[in-house]
């Protein structure tokens, strides 16, 4: 199973995007790139996923470089509710596969 | 999220007592966890079923059983609670057929004095 590597914490202020990259060397070839947001006192909550290039959705846009070693979330304009912890995994698929959490990124967003 | 819920939300219970907590779904999906979560270890699956009476251990299994007699109902039973099993215990569902990610219940915190 891949292991990855995302910074403990961010700072950041509103209005500005935040880019949080996640380190993935051993990713196999059918392994997804998947991030999840977590509040205080709530669960996960998925957020994007992507295989490679570019996906984009209403909430995030996830960039994943030709070779899929790393991963880059990036959330435009962030506001205070954007605080949180973002969990960057990776995704095996398949039907009897698990999903195993790291440590997170810590985002905080200030005024 | 609406579709999954936890009861109970909180509990505090003994040491030495059995605990069941209760996972509820109405999305009918096949996948279903158990995960718990606490400070300096991230969330940490503790078993995990693939349909009824289908289940398999995780990363934490010792000391927890699981059952799923239905589709919509995934238990978790400590047998015999112990302080280090304090925790927040989040359910999750997945559809893997038409992928949206995990969805995850509010969770339910659990002190085991």
């Amino acid at each position: 199973l891949a292991k990855t590597t995302q910074p403990i914490s961010m700072d950041s202020y509103e209005g500005q995007e935040v880019n949080i990259t996640c380190s993935h060397n051993n990713i196999a070839t059918n392994d997804y790139i998947t991030w999840y947001q977590q509040f205080p006192s709530q669960g996960p909550r998925f957020i994007i996923q992507g295989y490679k290039t570019k996906v984009t959705n209403e909430v995030a846009s996830l960039f994943i470089p030709a070779d899929r070693k790393s991963s880059t979330l990036s959330l435009p304009r962030v506001s205070l509710s954007d605080t949180a912890v973002y969990y960057c995994l990776v995704d095996p698929g398949g039907r009897y596969s698990t999903l195993t959490f790291g440590k997170g990124t810590m985002l905080l967003v200030s005024p | 999220d609406a579709g999954i819920t936890q009861s109970p939300r909180h509990k505090v219970t003994e040491t030495g007592t059995p605990v069941t907590l209760r996972c509820h779904q109405t999305e009918n999906h096949r996948y279903m966890y158990w995960y718990r979560q606490d400070p300096g270890h991230g969330l940490r699956l503790i078993h995990y079923s693939y349909g009824v009476k289908d289940t398999d251990k995780g990363e934490v299994s010792d000391g927890y059983s699981v059952s799923r007699s239905k589709t919509e109902d995934f238990l978790l039973t400590l047998e015999s609670a112990t302080s280090s099993q304090t925790s927040v215990y989040f359910c999750a569902i997945n559809d893997i057929t038409d992928y949206y990610g995990y969805t995850f219940g509010s969770g339910t915190r659990l002190t085991v004095v």
